[in-house]
């Protein structure tokens, strides 16, 4: 069965404080691999689609890399306004359908 | 603006009740999804449509339904046979199946 595992479940930085977070997966045939920030009680916003490995993105402070098990979503000197949930999800094999991960709640102190 | 407009933003609703949650896109995007959302849980999908006039099950159908009678619009009733429908609900678009899906701000359920 398909899973996609996302670690840490919770993340407190400091302002400035470059961090990483995980998503794991294990899918045959690896379709597409996407990212995602939700604000509380707000939908999930976009940000990045990664097809294969070695493929990085960049926006902002965020860049995400993906190599052939996982996927990490780099946070460069972050700031309070990060502050969110970041949602990992999996589109593979003959399914367009994408399977998510529980997410990753990062907070960010000034 | 193009986007996804979901509505209402709150429901409440009573036991034995059956509610309606609207999503409309102006994206001309031709697959749509409902999504739920519950603390501490990944997001998991209800129904979803590639086309008008077409829809499946997704992972958690029991107790709702949904109509895709024009491109713009996919409606989903939480009906009485839901045992749990409070939840935070995502209604969902793309292109095409298999493109990136965009969601909108959602639409929080509770039973009262």
């Amino acid at each position: 069965e398909d899973q996609v595992t996302q670690s840490p479940e919770a993340l407190r930085l400091q302002e400035g404080e470059s961090s990483s977070l995980n998503c794991s997966y294990t899918v045959s045939g690896l379709r597409g691999l996407f990212w995602y920030r939700q604000d509380p009680g707000k939908g999930p916003e976009f940000l990045f689609t990664l097809y294969s490995a070695g493929e990085e993105k960049e926006k902002e402070r965020l860049k995400a890399t993906l190599t052939k098990k996982e996927s990490f979503l780099h946070i460069t000197a972050p700031k309070p306004e990060d502050s969110a949930t970041y949602l990992c999800a999996v589109q593979a094999g003959g399914s367009y359908i994408p399977t998510f991960g529980r997410g990753t709640s990062l907070i960010v102190h000034p | 603006d193009g986007g996804i407009t979901q509505s209402p933003k709150y429901l409440f609703r009573k036991e034995g009740q059956n509610v309606t949650l609207s999503c409309e896109q102006n994206l001309n995007h031709d697959a749509m999804y409902w999504y739920r959302q519950d603390p501490g849980q990944g997001l998991r999908l209800i129904y979803y449509s590639q086309i008008v006039n077409d829809f499946q099950k997704g992972d958690i159908a029991e107790g709702y339904s949904v109509s895709r009678e024009k491109k713009e619009s996919f409606p989903l009733t939480v009906t009485s046979a839901q045992k749990n429908p409070t939840a935070f609900y995502l209604c969902a678009s793309s292109i095409s199946a298999g493109n990136t899906i965009y969601f909108g701000e959602g639409s929080w359920l509770t039973v009262v």
